[in-house]
């Protein structure tokens, strides 16, 4: 994997119902992974910074999870209400100071 | 969370002009800043990283002359779009580390006509 790769690039999810998406990055020269929520017209808000092997940590409905071995990280959302819609980033960085690479985001959608 | 404030938030400029991007951090002293765009359908893509009191390193494929970065001091950087033209209309928005984490500006929306 050369570049950060997310999935799906959209999502409808019904209010109520867990889901979760992927983000695919290259396993080399890793430092860091980051995950973003993007509301339109907003900045996007940090979730979570994980770095280590196997790292999981949650911030409320929201957690995520991390495998530097192979490359991917999962952003899981449980009992999704109107307000997680946005626009979710990942981006990697392979090193404290270095800017960051971004996938192109999973654009979700909670219907109510 | 740290915050990070960018101006304007958009702005239109005739052909050939230039524009100048703020990006403040409010609470915090960064050192290192980062500019970013993003095109239509595309993924956010580092430009160019703005160290203060020296020069701005640029990623391969970022004119330093175009795109010109300041950052005089602990808590501004500046974007200026030099002599800008119809492609470099884009999204715009800048980061600054705070330890282990990256914060945003609201990004630029910048067209040219």
């Amino acid at each position: 994997i050369l570049n950060v790769e997310q999935s799906p690039q959209s999502l409808h999810v019904q209010e109520g119902d867990s889901t979760n998406f992927t983000c695919s990055f290259p396993s080399s020269n890793f430092y860091a992974l980051h995950w973003y929520r993007w509301e339109t017209a907003k900045s996007p808000e940090a979730l979570f910074v994980m770095t280590l092997n196997g790292d999981e940590k949650k911030k409320g409905r929201i957690s995520a999870t991390l495998n530097t071995k192979e490359g991917y990280s999962y952003l899981y959302i449980k009992g999704s209400q109107p307000e997680d819609s946005a626009t979710y980033l990942c981006a990697s960085s392979g090193g404290g100071a270095d800017g960051l690479t971004f996938g192109k985001g999973t654009h979700l959608i909670i219907q109510p | 969370g740290a915050v990070v404030s960018q101006h304007p938030s958009w702005v239109i400029c005739k052909s050939g002009t230039s524009v100048k991007i703020e990006c403040r951090s409010l609470d915090f002293q960064a050192t290192t800043m980062f500019w970013y765009r993003q095109f239509p359908k595309q993924s956010l893509m580092l430009m160019a990283t703005s160290n203060e009191g020296s020069k701005a390193t640029y990623e391969q494929g970022v004119e330093k002359d175009k795109f010109l970065i300041n950052h005089a001091s602990l808590t501004l950087s500046t974007l200026t779009v030099t002599s800008a033209h119809p492609e470099d209309s884009s999204f715009y928005i800048c980061s600054a580390r705070e330890h282990t984490e990256a914060f945003f500006g609201q990004g630029t929306r910048l067209t040219v006509v």
